[in-house]
């Protein structure tokens, strides 16, 4: 049972244009929620998170929008730059403290 | 300020065996997460241990069992393995029980026969 769904595996995008990451949760005590970039070899590291009080949070090229009543959010990156390309996990948790549920990812390319 | 580090990087087991993985802390952190991670999947959490006390599990069996020590590395060990838990297994640390603060260290991969 899939709590956390990233249902596109792959996405191309052309260097300096918009890159839209969609994620889908079907738990509704999940009230927090993070997106991690992963490249090969490497561990995932913390990109921005956002909790359910609000609808968006941004840092820098990163926005993050959560829809609740949808319960969808997605990763915008403006403008996408060959360096972003990597596979994004979105995370979600239901309190601060509660595990931490993961989606499959999404690889992400930036074309030059 | 040394990342976190985990040993080995790979490792080939049979199956029925027993595997202990390690994760060293980054500097100054007192928790360490677990994950699992199998081929084309997010990772799933295990377990976290905070300050030497398991703070949380997620749906693993009992045969995966973990250890923090005073330094606040970590031990995950895995008895009687099965040809699914071939997966990377992944720590992270951080200070507090924020996941926001947590930092991974770049796994080791597990193949079981």
């Amino acid at each position: 049972d899939q709590q956390v769904k990233q249902n596109s595996p792959s996405l191309s995008v052309q260097e300096g244009r918009i890159s839209i990451l969609n994620c889908d949760y079907t738990n509704s005590m999940f009230d927090y929620f993070l997106w991690y970039k992963k490249y090969p070899a490497e561990g995932p590291t913390f990109l921005i998170s956002i909790s359910s009080i609000k609808d968006k949070n941004e840092d820098g090229r990163f926005t993050v929008f959560l829809n609740k009543s949808a319960k969808h959010l997605s990763l915008h990156i403006v403008p996408s730059q060959p360096g972003d390309s990597a596979v994004y996990f979105c995370a979600a948790s239901a309190g601060a403290n509660s595990k931490l549920t993961f989606g499959k990812g999404i690889t992400l390319s930036v074309r030059p | 300020e040394t990342g976190v580090t985990q040993s080995p990087t790979h490792l080939i087991k049979t199956r029925g065996q027993q595997v202990t993985l390690r994760c060293s802390s980054q500097s100054g952190h007192n928790t360490v997460s677990w994950y699992q991670q199998a081929l084309g999947q997010g990772p799933q959490f295990i377990f976290q241990y905070y300050r030497e006390e398991e703070n949380g599990r997620g749906n693993f069996p009992p045969r995966f069992s973990g250890l923090q020590f005073p330094n606040y590395s970590s031990e995950l060990n895995v008895n009687a393995l099965e040809l699914d838990d071939s997966a990377l297994y992944l720590c992270a640390s951080s200070f507090g029980t924020g996941w926001e603060t947590q930092y991974f260290g770049p796994g080791t991969r597990l193949l079981v026969l």
